[in-house]
């Protein structure tokens, strides 16, 4: 079992639509990186977070710290939003090293 | 652009050669990272430096993989003896000083060993 699962590992969309991804990871960290990845290979940081919630413009991103879970929400999803997100995890007592999920492809169709 | 950027791009080579990858980071950024990441999974740890000391190496790497760099400015990447496994997006991030951080990440090098 990898340590950072994310659900569900393909997703599609009609424009507009709420968007929710999961993420679930079984070691204690520090800190927790939501990244999207286009087509080609550029991975942008979107959010690092290690409690409560945060907010970029359509893009929220909560964790629970207790339940080791954290959740990336699109509001009014839209084609652009289509990319690959990944979740990756500082492991407690690393302030360095990232341990990745597999991503989670969301293809938003209009 | 003021950006991490990573050269080249694209390398095809043919098995046994040697290929060397470059990653320039953000300039005020002292942390350096190299992942790989291939087709359909996340990215995957292969080394870290703070400044021009490399503090960690991933048990991935095996003896054909170095990595360093020399300045703590850009760093290098070299694959001696290419195998097809080696095929993969090789990626460079950056963050500054402090942690954990931000990360920033290069475009990627996609290396296809023949």
């Amino acid at each position: 079992k990898n340590e950072v699962e994310q659900s569900p590992q393909n997703l599609t969309a009609q424009e507009g639509e709420f968007i929710t991804i999961n993420c679930s990871y079984s070691v204690g960290i520090s800190a927790l990186h939501w990244l999207q990845q286009h087509p080609g290979g550029g991975i942008v940081s979107l959010f690092m977070l290690s409690s409560g919630k945060k907010k970029h413009g359509r893009l929220i991103a909560t964790i629970n710290i207790q339940e080791k879970h954290s959740s990336l929400h699109i509001t009014a999803s839209h084609p652009r939003d289509s990319a690959v997100y990944i979740c990756a995890v500082y492991r407690g007592g690393s302030n360095y090293k990232l341990t990745f999920g597999k991503g989670t492809l969301l293809t938003v169709n209009p | 652009d003021t950006g991490v950027s990573q050269d080249p791009r694209h390398k095809i080579t043919k098995r046994g050669q040697n290929v060397t990858f470059r990653c320039d980071p953000i300039s005020e950024h002292n942390r350096l990272y190299w992942y790989r990441q291939t087709l359909g999974q996340g990215p995957e740890f292969l080394t870290y430096f703070q400044n021009e000391a490399q503090l960690e190496k991933s048990r991935l790497l095996s003896d054909r993989f170095s990595a360093e760099r020399p300045k703590g400015s850009f760093s290098t990447l070299e694959i001696q003896r290419t195998e097809q496994g080696d095929s993969a997006m090789y990626l460079c991030a950056s963050s500054p000083p402090g942690g954990p951080g931000e990360l920033f990440f290069g475009e990627g090098s996609r290396l296809t060993v023949l």
